[in-house]
């Protein structure tokens, strides 16, 4: 299986921050790497996909990048309702596998 | 608007099997745009990929649950299927449905899950 990492674990920031959440996968992943806000309680909503693509009505503050094992999440000028937990995931190989998460709090 | 939605039962006692059922609302279970998953989430922890069934009926699982799981759809009534077996406490956990959509680009084909159910908490306990 695809192994993937996620760093920090956890951040705080501020409203109006900007943030860079990191995903890496155990081997190179052709940007068959996705990005997902999870609110507690709810189900995880996609942001990204195919690591640069903005999903329909995900605001623009959210973007992605990335190649090879290595992708980015960024958000910039933090709001409120972006306190969540982020997972990415890899589809490139079965099974696909997701991040253990990043826990996005306010500082 | 496509949209899922779990159903079954809360509570399953350990050995016993989980069945759930996700109906899809807003567009075909048989549609070629899209395929159908199960996801779940133990208490506390990330995401795990159970299985997921295509438009051709093909079926994949994730093979450290392969032996358990059966993913089935029922195109007359729009709903897809997740039967798991001898169940214990370590399948404690929150099941989704998803629907998935793909691309096909310069990077090749892709998949993403853009619909998902509110989730259903299981709980294999006597």
């Amino acid at each position: 299986d695809i192994q993937m990492t996620q760093s920090p674990s956890s951040l705080s920031a501020s409203v109006g921050d900007r943030v860079v959440i990191t995903c890496r996968a155990s081997q190179t992943i052709t940007n068959c790497l996705n990005w997902y806000q999870q609110k507690p309680g709810k189900a995880p909503q996609l942001l990204i996909y195919a690591a640069s693509h903005l999903q329909g009505g995900v605001p623009s503050r959210f973007s992605g990048s990335g190649s090879g094992p290595d992708y980015t999440l960024t958000i910039t000028s933090l709001q409120h309702e972006d306190f969540a937990t982020y997972h990415c995931q890899q589809t490139c190989r079965i099974p696909t596998t997701f991040g253990p998460g990043t826990k996005l709090e306010l500082k | 608007q496509l949209q899922v939605q779990e159903s079954g039962p809360g509570r399953v006692r350990p050995s016993e099997t989980l069945s759930l059922t996700c109906t899809v609302s807003g567009g075909p279970l048989n549609s070629s745009h899209h395929f159908w998953a199960w996801i779940r989430q133990p208490p506390g922890k990330g995401l795990e990929w159970i299985g997921s069934v295509y438009y051709s009926g093909s079926t994949y699982y994730n093979p450290s649950l392969k032996s358990r799981v059966t993913v089935s759809r029922d195109a007359s009534k729009n709903q897809f299927s997740l039967q798991l077996i001898s169940m214990t406490a370590a399948d404690t956990a929150v099941y989704f449905c998803a629907g998935g959509s793909f691309s096909i680009g310069v990077s090749g084909y892709l998949e993403y899950f853009p619909v998902w159910g509110q989730g259903t908490l299981v709980t294999a306990a006597s």
